[in-house]
């Protein structure tokens, strides 16, 4: 089975302190994703990485960055969390398209509440 | 990216069949069509996905048109646990769907 582990499933930090998200895939995907998740806005995609040390902007970067030093792992980065960041943050992994029909793995969540 | 358009909600009881509706009129030649599910406090769960004509497996039914500018999701006789929100995508796998875009999606509510 496809296994997409997000390190913490509930996170509470202070507003200001570096925050790191953790996402470990073990089917060798090329593609990772973070998202948030907010109530009536669906999933808003942050950050994708089409391979290692590779890293695109998605809809909302502003406050975040991405790590991808390894093929298995993506780190999602608050620099300096504030309230407007709480949220449930999501990451996923896909294979590279190859022609054919493709799927998106996602992890279980880490609800992070910035106080 | 082609956008896609879904009703926010809808209502059914169980053993019904559901379908619902995505709009994509500006979908690409090489564009396929995949539906998510996603139940509270968990990620998008993959249900289906197609190019063209229907797609069946042990969970839905997917239905395009010729011109692919809709699809429908089937659900066959929905039990309580269909409650969830449903997702519509397109992307083309040449790009690796490399920037998977969620819009709203479909909140279906079964009810006994």
């Amino acid at each position: 089975d496809v296994k997409v582990t997000q390190s913490s499933r509930y996170l509470v930090k202070r507003t200001g302190e570096k925050v790191f998200l953790e996402c470990v895939q073990d089917m060798d995907h090329e593609n990772m994703f973070w998202y948030r998740q907010d109530p009536g806005l669906g999933l808003r995609l942050i950050y994708f990485s089409y391979d290692v040390k590779m890293k695109e902007k998605g809809d909302i970067p502003e406050g975040y960055s991405v790590s991808r030093e390894k093929k298995e792992r993506f780190s999602l980065i608050l620099e300096s969390a504030s309230t407007n960041q709480t949220s449930m943050y999501l990451c996923a992994s896909s294979p590279a398209g190859t022609g054919g029909e493709t799927e998106a793995f996602f992890g279980q969540g880490t609800r992070l509440t910035v106080v | 990216l082609a956008k896609t358009t879904q009703p926010i909600s809808m209502d059914s009881y169980e053993g019904q069949e559901v379908n619902i509706t995505c709009s994509h009129n500006n979908i690409a030649t090489n564009d396929y069509i995949t539906w998510y599910q996603q139940f509270p406090s968990q990620g998008p769960r993959f249900i289906i996905q197609g190019y063209k004509t229907k797609v069946t497996n042990e969970v839905a039914s997917l239905f395009i048109p010729a011109d692919r500018k809709s699809s429908t999701l089937s659900l066959p006789r929905v039990s309580l646990s269909d409650t969830a929100v449903y997702y519509c995508l397109v992307g083309s796998p040449e790009d690796g769907y490399s920037t998977l875009t969620f819009g709203k999606g479909t909140m279906l509510l079964v009810s006994p």
